[in-house]
């Protein structure tokens, strides 16, 4: 079983459109999550940490459920900037990150 | 606040060759990290430097790859000799002294290193 599993899509929706990411971990012990954003041939950047009491920004939610050991990001009314790679990540021990595979979405106009 | 800094951004290299990759972190920033993306695979942990001690280095795959990061600056990772297997992007990341948990973390461009 990997580490953290992301469905890799692609997702291509429209402009306007809701769309929803799921993500499942592996480690019980993990204490913080997040979500980076990749575009193509960049690094990643972190889109938002995630939280228990899940958490939003503008268009972007985010959702944890350590029972299920499941987390989700929602983006509503997407635009064409949206279309990224999501990549779900997850903290190992004290500093090291686990990356899921990433899941592409393509915003079509 | 200049970001993490890494050199090359690209590198062609023949199987056998040794390739030096370096990153200059933010200024300040005890923590630094190296990650590398395979084809096809997600980002990986290689390894994880507290000022000029390593941390953690769980991730590095074999005894061909060696990390330095003299003085707590800079750092440098060499592949040596390099297989074709290396090939990927290795990104470097740093985050300030007594962050945990992996928040803080701020990512370099990236070294896009191919094999041949």
């Amino acid at each position: 079983r990997k580490e953290v599993e992301q469905d890799p899509g692609p997702f291509n929706v429209p402009e306007g459109a809701t769309v929803a990411f799921n993500c499942t971990y592996s480690n019980s012990a993990s204490q913080s999550f997040f979500w980076y954003r990749q575009d193509c041939r960049k690094e990643p950047k972190l889109l938002m940490s995630v939280y228990s009491s899940g958490n939003e920004d503008g268009r972007f939610t985010a959702q944890l459920n350590r029972a299920s050991q499941y987390i989700s990001l929602l983006i509503r009314d997407s635009k064409l900037s949206d279309s990224a790679t999501y990549l779900c990540v997850v903290n190992w021990g004290a500093q090291k990150l686990v990356f899921g595979q990433g899941t592409r979405l393509t915003i079509n106009p | 606040e200049a970001g993490v800094t890494q050199f090359p951004s690209h590198s062609v290299i023949e199987k056998g060759q040794t390739v030096t990759l370096r990153c200059d972190p933010i200024s300040g920033h005890d923590n630094l990290y190296w990650y590398r993306r395979v084809m096809g695979k997600e980002i990986k942990f290689l390894l994880h430097f507290v000022k000029e001690s390593k941390q953690d280095e769980s991730g590095m795959p074999n005894n061909r790859f060696l990390a330095e990061r003299t003085g707590g600056t800079y750092s440098t990772l060499k592949v040596q000799p390099a297989e074709l297997e290396d090939s990927g992007v290795y990104f470097c990341a740093s985050s300030r002294g007594g962050t945990g948990g992996g928040n803080g973390y701020t990512f370099g461009s990236g070294t896009r290193l191919t094999v041949v």
